[in-house]
């Protein structure tokens, strides 16, 4: 157990249709980054927050968006879904601002089904 | 645009064995990482690569780099079926944790 927890594990929704997945970082973890995970285009980086603040994009749609609370758990918004989004969305913390010797350690993963 | 290949992306091996999973990367980069996932299961941890020559073990796994070739082997010592999973190289890119992933290597050890 890493730690990181990340609701809910599953969810199963519609074309069209709008989710939103949560994620609560490891104690005393600033940082947070969302990373999707699908057979085609293997594990991806979204997006990473630090502190409530947006450090870096990655290859996330316009559809998709993130924030960080102040008490540091992030959410991911998923918008006007497609088929092509269902994936496994892992979530992972770090302590800061990724220093050298950092490591991120990754939720269970929600998996999201768009029928 | 940076890319990170790993090879061979599916391996099965005989217990007791010994193989070598390799992971290149298109660009500079000072960090390396490996991570093991099970079926169905999250990211583990496995190793943290800084610097060129980085060398780390964990029981049967061992872990190098070499930046100047843009390289990092994760070599499997007398396998056994437990290493049974899919391991994974990233590659940081601006030093900010924004990991870059190789399509993972999916291994199996057979008795």
């Amino acid at each position: 157990d890493s730690g990181v927890t990340q609701t809910p594990k599953h969810l199963i929704t519609a074309t069209g249709q709008r989710v939103t997945l949560r994620c609560s970082p490891r104690s005393g973890d600033l940082s947070v980054y969302w990373y999707q995970q699908s057979l085609d285009q293997g594990l991806q980086f979204l997006i990473q927050y630090y502190n409530g603040e947006e450090r870096a994009k990655g290859n996330i749609l316009e559809r998709f968006s993130a924030q960080q609370f102040p008490d540091l758990h992030s959410e991911l918004n998923l918008s006007s879904l497609e088929l092509g989004d269902s994936a496994l969305y892992f979530c992972a913390s770090s302590v800061g601002v990724f220093m050298a010797t950092d490591t991120q350690y990754f939720g269970p993963g929600t998996r999201l089904t768009v029928l | 645009e940076l890319k990170v290949e790993q090879n061979p992306l599916f391996l099965s091996m005989q217990e007791g064995k010994n193989y070598t999973i390799y992971c290149n990367y298109s660009t500079t980069s000072d960090r390396l990482y490996w991570y093991r996932q099970d079926p169905g299961k999250s990211l583990e941890s496995l190793f943290v690569l800084l610097s060129n020559g980085a060398v780390k073990q964990e029981g049967r796994l061992m872990a190098s780099l070499d930046t100047k070739a843009r390289l990092s082997t994760l070599h499997i010592t007398a396998a056994v079926h437990d290493l049974s999973a899919t391991y994974f190289c990233a590659v940081d890119i601006g030093s900010q944790g924004n990991l870059i992933f190789g399509k993972g290597t999916k291994l199996s050890v057979k008795p």
